[in-house]
């Protein structure tokens, strides 16, 4: 009952440096979004997928690539990462459904420091 | 765009005692769900209590329910029979029934539970 799993829980970077952050769901939901936690700012959505193929950008995407190849799988790119990119990572996924409320499921996050 | 507002950056609460907490939000919209999310020390998140917009009755989950006023955009949380476990970061969040991938948090209430 993995529910949505991220992968690393940690990581250390230095300026300039590239990842990819993973995060895979076992739920077959159609809905998948990233978003990025900041002390005093709340979570904050970076890029989304409502769909295999389909992504957007969110509230805050500079420097950060998406894409969903399949359903289970929806991995964010940091292509050169910056001091700015400092901060908690959340992974999320829902299934669109009106009775169940849209209710989105956030994987366990992954704690980013870039020096 | 919509905003939610949350303007108790930190709230302290006896045990067994009842709490508020608050939240507004801001939206053009007449469709939407409104969530309250814990985050513990884990950094899990965690749902608490959901409400549809289009519903009247206020939702309760155990000793967790919501005050909805809908012509206020007021969300209120209230926790009652606090338990030391109800400590955590507490944050209202909104979800249009059009964007369902995309939450919109407020900046979060830091709920600190005390003997």
């Amino acid at each position: 009952n993995a529910g949505v799993t991220q992968t690393p829980k940690f990581q250390v970077l230095k300026t300039g440096q590239s990842m990819t952050l993973q995060c895979a769901q076992d739920m077959n939901h159609e809905y998948m979004s990233w978003y990025r936690q900041d002390p005093g700012m709340g979570l904050r959505l970076i890029h989304y997928s409502v769909g295999a193929g389909i992504t957007d950008q969110g509230e805050v995407p500079n420097g950060y690539n998406v894409s969903r190849s399949t359903t289970e799988d929806f991995p964010l790119r940091l292509l050169s990462a910056a001091p700015s990119q400092t901060s908690v990572y959340f992974c999320a996924s829902s299934r669109p459904s009106r009775g169940a409320a849209n209710i989105q499921y956030f994987g366990a996050g992954t704690r980013l420091s870039v020096l | 765009a919509q905003t939610v507002t949350q303007s108790q950056p930190e709230m302290s609460v006896q045990e067994a005692e009842t709490v508020t907490l608050s939240c507004t939000y801001d939206t053009s919209e007449s469709d939407y769900y409104l969530f309250w999310y814990k985050q513990p020390p884990s950094r899990q998140m965690i749902l608490v209590i959901r409400q549809e917009a289009y519903k009247q009755q206020n939702a309760t989950e155990n000793r967790f329910s919501v005050n909805f006023q809908k012509a206020a955009k007021s969300f209120s949380l209230k926790i009652s029979d606090s338990q030391l476990g109800d400590a955590a970061m507490y944050f209202c969040a909104y979800l249009d029934t059009g964007t369902a991938s995309k939450l919109t948090f407020g900046t979060g209430t830091r709920l600190q539970v005390t003997l």
